[in-house]
């Protein structure tokens, strides 16, 4: 089974600035890597498909970059609505721990 | 609108068998592939499963393998997850997903939840 290890667990920003994701799997998954945000009692919602494509309304602010292993979601300036959980997942089928981007 | 509503969560004893439902609407439901995902409270994300469009490929994850069965009805636009002797720890809100139809993973679509409690 591939392993999605997420880091940090929790990342501690203020509005406007740069929030770096980590995701690595324990073995290569080619760009089969998709990125996920969830806020309290809300489903998932779609971000990053193919380890670098933006989902369609997605903001310009979220890019996803990488491939093999390591897999980084950026959003360059952090709006107040973007604090929430991020998850990976790879293929279809296991996910990450999850990173959760407070204030 | 594009929808997905779940159905038949609550509160089941550990071994009685639950099925729950996914109906959707806004959209030709039979073109796509689907999925179920679940999160016990306070926890993370896990994928269980995805069936493909005509109901004759799925797929489980491997702790899951045995346990539950995926199935759909293109007629009805309906999606099932059948889970057989839950556990405790089957404890979970379950979220059916309609797959992408622009990249080969990804989930675009969801539905709002449906949580289940095992408990005696």
């Amino acid at each position: 089974e591939i392993v999605l290890t997420q880091s940090p667990a929790t990342l501690s920003l203020s509005p406007g600035e740069r929030a770096t994701l980590s995701c690595r799997a324990s073995q290569s998954i080619s760009t089969y890597l998709t990125w996920y945000q969830q806020k309290p009692g809300q489903a998932p919602r779609l971000l990053i498909y193919d380890a670098s494509n933006r989902a369609p309304g997605i903001p310009a602010r979220f890019s996803g970059s990488g491939s093999g292993t390591d897999f980084t979601l950026t959003i360059s300036s952090l709006e107040p609505e973007d604090f929430a959980v991020y998850y990976c997942q790879q293929r279809s089928d296991t996910f990450g721990g999850g990173t959760k981007v407070e204030i | 609108q594009v929808k997905l509503v779940e159905s038949g969560g609550g509160l089941v004893k550990p071994g009685e068998t639950l099925r729950l439902s996914c109906t959707a609407s806004g959209f030709t439901f039979s073109d796509f592939y689907m999925s179920w995902v679940r999160q016990a409270p306070g926890k993370g994300l896990e994928w269980i499963s995805y069936i493909s469009s005509t109901g004759d490929t799925v797929y489980y994850a491997d702790s899951m393998k045995g346990r539950v069965t995926t199935s759909r009805d293109n007629a009805n636009n309906s999606l099932y997850l059948q889970i057989n002797t839950p556990g405790t720890d089957d404890t979970a809100v379950y979220y059916c997903a309609r797959d992408t139809d622009y990249s080969l993973y990804g989930m675009d679509v969801w539905g709002q939840g449906t949580t289940v409690t095992v408990s005696s």
